[in-house]
């Protein structure tokens, strides 16, 4: 059974840094590219960003102005987002997929909580 | 960059009817990376179709998707009331649009 469980969310002031971990289990991590999204309150989906399966190809939001950054670590089957410089526009649910099928994400984390407040 | 639009903004239909949800690109998509979503709240966003039309494992036959070019369409026959979600289309792996919802009642 395919399954994506995401740590790392928490309560940050504006201007901190967070990394959330996705770890995979149940297929072949490293054939597969991922993904990180997220709903923020009250608003719909923001795809935020892709890496490929061997972790050298990154793809962002351009809104996102740099300020996240995806990786992976396929010896742990995880893959990773960095969040530097957040701001309260961030507070959200974010979300790790995967791309199983070409151009779209066929299995989904649960989700976790990211708050940005002072 | 290619821009998604989506309309209605809202759907309001009974159970049993048919609804028509489309989604549209700001320029011409070549290949046929598009696909649909469900997502309620407080669960992960469900994928529905892939590939314009192909749906995903699991997903009854009442969920249909067509459309090329710069239109698509996804097509929810025999509504019930489990299908009231957020409804959101996607281009290759990237940007979503800014969603229909639909209530069924």
């Amino acid at each position: 059974e395919v399954q994506l469980l995401e740590s790392g969310g928490t309560l940050v002031q504006p201007g901190g840094s967070l990394r959330l971990s996705c770890a995979a289990s149940g297929f072949t991590f490293r054939d597969y590219w991922m993904s990180w999204s997220r709903q923020t309150p009250g608003k719909g989906l923001e795809w935020v960003a892709n890496i490929n399966s061997g972790g050298y190809k990154q793809d962002y939001v351009d809104s996102l102005e740099g300020r996240f950054t995806i990786s992976r670590d396929n010896a742990k089957n995880s893959v990773y987002l960095q969040m530097n410089s957040l701001t309260v526009e961030d507070t959200a649910i974010y979300y790790c997929a995967r791309s199983g099928v070409p151009g779209a994400f066929d299995y989904w984390g649960q989700g976790l909580l990211v708050t940005v407040s002072s | 960059e290619i821009v998604l639009t989506q309309s209605p903004g809202t759907l309001s239909l009974s159970p049993g009817e048919r609804a028509t949800l489309s989604c549209r690109a700001s320029q011409s998509v070549h290949n046929t990376y598009l696909a649909w979503y469900q997502h309620k709240s407080g669960q992960p966003p469900k994928l529905l179709i892939h590939g314009v039309s192909s749906r995903a494992t699991g997903i009854p036959d009442r969920f249909s998707g067509s459309g090329s070019g710069t239109e698509f369409t996804l097509t929810i026959s025999r509504l019930e009331p489990e299908d009231s979600a957020a409804y959101y289309c996607q281009f290759n792996g990237g940007s979503f649009g800014p969603g229909t919802k639909v209530e069924v009642k």
